[in-house]
Formats: C-alpha cells, structure tokens, sequence
C-alpha cells in the first residue's frame, strides 16, 4: 500500500519547455487534488478532480492543464513554463473531503 | 480578510512548554476542521481533526469555538520532535482551504 506517489521528485526546466508531474494513488479515493507550495504563501490549490473525468479549477489554475482518465491517477501539465512556476508541488488525495493524504512533493525549478 | 488565518510565528519555545495556536476562519457555514504538520521540506500530514466538543489526542488538545469562528490547538510538554509547521485546515461543501501555517521551534 504505497499511498499517495508522485513522479518525477525534482525537476529542472529551462523557460518554454513542457512537462507533466504524475500522482498516483491506491487507496481507491474520488478526490485528488495539486497544489503548489511557495516560501511565505502556503499551499495554494491549482486544480481539482472529484472523480474519474471531472476536473475543476482552483485558486491558482493559470498556465497549468490537468487530466484524470482513471481513478488513480491525476496528471498536472505545464505546456511552457515559466521561472514564476518554480516552486514544490503536491499532489493529495481523500475520501470526499475528509482528511487529505499526500505524496511526497516535486521539487520543480523553472530557468 | 483571507478565509483561514494563522500566526506565522515562529513560536521559540523552551522543551516542556506549554504552547497554544489559534486559526480563525471567517464562514460561518464551514463544516469541519482540522490541524496538520508539516515537517521540513516533507508533505503536510494530518495531526488531528477537530470536533465541537473538544478533542484530545496524548498532548495534543484541539478545541472549536463555533460562536468566535476559531480553532486552537494546545501542544502540552512540548519535545523537540514537535518542532515543524503546524496548519490550519477548514473544509465547506467541496472546498478545503489551509491557512499558511504556524513555524514552531521547541529549544532544548
């Protein structure tokens, strides 16, 4: 039972280039959630999936896409990055909104 | 005001202290609470839930005040292994929001 798992752990871009963070989960959860964590702002949610094939946006979406084709796993895509996208993402999960289990983060930065 | 607010700290506390967090969230149709730590470069992981009534785990005590809108969290015979960052978490129908912590540092 491997929990939450995000792949890759770290991460460098240069400015422009692409790239999609995976989260995987096994514990057969609705809800999976990215967030991004930066110095002073805390966690800020990015998008959201409350089910296999709905996403939803949230507080900071802008630059990033996600898909969720199966329950398991939920894919972030950045399409160009950018050095203000540097930052430590982390992926959770939940049974609906109850407590929120996450991976262990990727460590993104953006030259 | 932003939805969930906590004091940044950091609190330097001498080992076997006493400490004491607030968080206070401003809906009042928030529906459940919770406190989450978070270690050095480390995901968040849940600490405890909250409940109405008052809720005790070991040291740790977590109270809600409905009336005021806020949450506290009391660390009892503080160990160092308690220093890290503490959340503050309130969920309302499918939204679940963090406050941005509170950096704690337990002194020897």
């Amino acid at each position: 039972n491997a929990g939450v798992t995000q792949t890759p752990k770290f991460r460098v871009l240069k400015t422009g280039q692409s790239m999609t963070l995976l989260c995987a989960q096994d514990m057969n959860h609705e809800y999976m959630y990215w967030y991004r964590q930066d110095p002073g702002m805390g966690l800020r949610l990015i998008h959201y999936s409350v089910g296999e094939g709905t996403t939803a946006k949230g507080e900071v979406p802008d630059g990033y896409n996600v898909s969720r084709l199966k329950k398991q796993n939920f894919l972030l895509g950045l399409e160009s990055a950018a050095p203000s996208q540097t930052s430590v993402y982390f992926c959770a999960s939940s049974y609906l909104t109850y407590e929120q289990y996450f991976g262990p983060g990727t460590r993104l930065t953006v030259t | 005001r932003k939805e969930v607010e906590q004091d940044p700290g950091p609190f330097n506390v001498p080992e076997g202290a006493t400490v004491a967090f607030n968080c206070t969230y401003s809906n009042s149709a928030s529906q459940s609470f919770f406190w989450y730590r978070q270690d050095c470069r480390k995901e968040p992981k849940l600490l405890m839930s909250v409940y109405s009534s008052g809720n005790e785990d070991g040291r740790f005590t977590a109270q809600l005040n409905r009336a005021s809108q806020y949450i506290s969290l009391l660390i009892r015979d503080s160990k160092l292994s308690d220093s890290a960052t503490y959340l503050c978490v309130v969920n309302r129908d499918d939204k679940i929001i963090f406050g941005k912590g509170t950096r704690l540092h337990i002194l020897p």
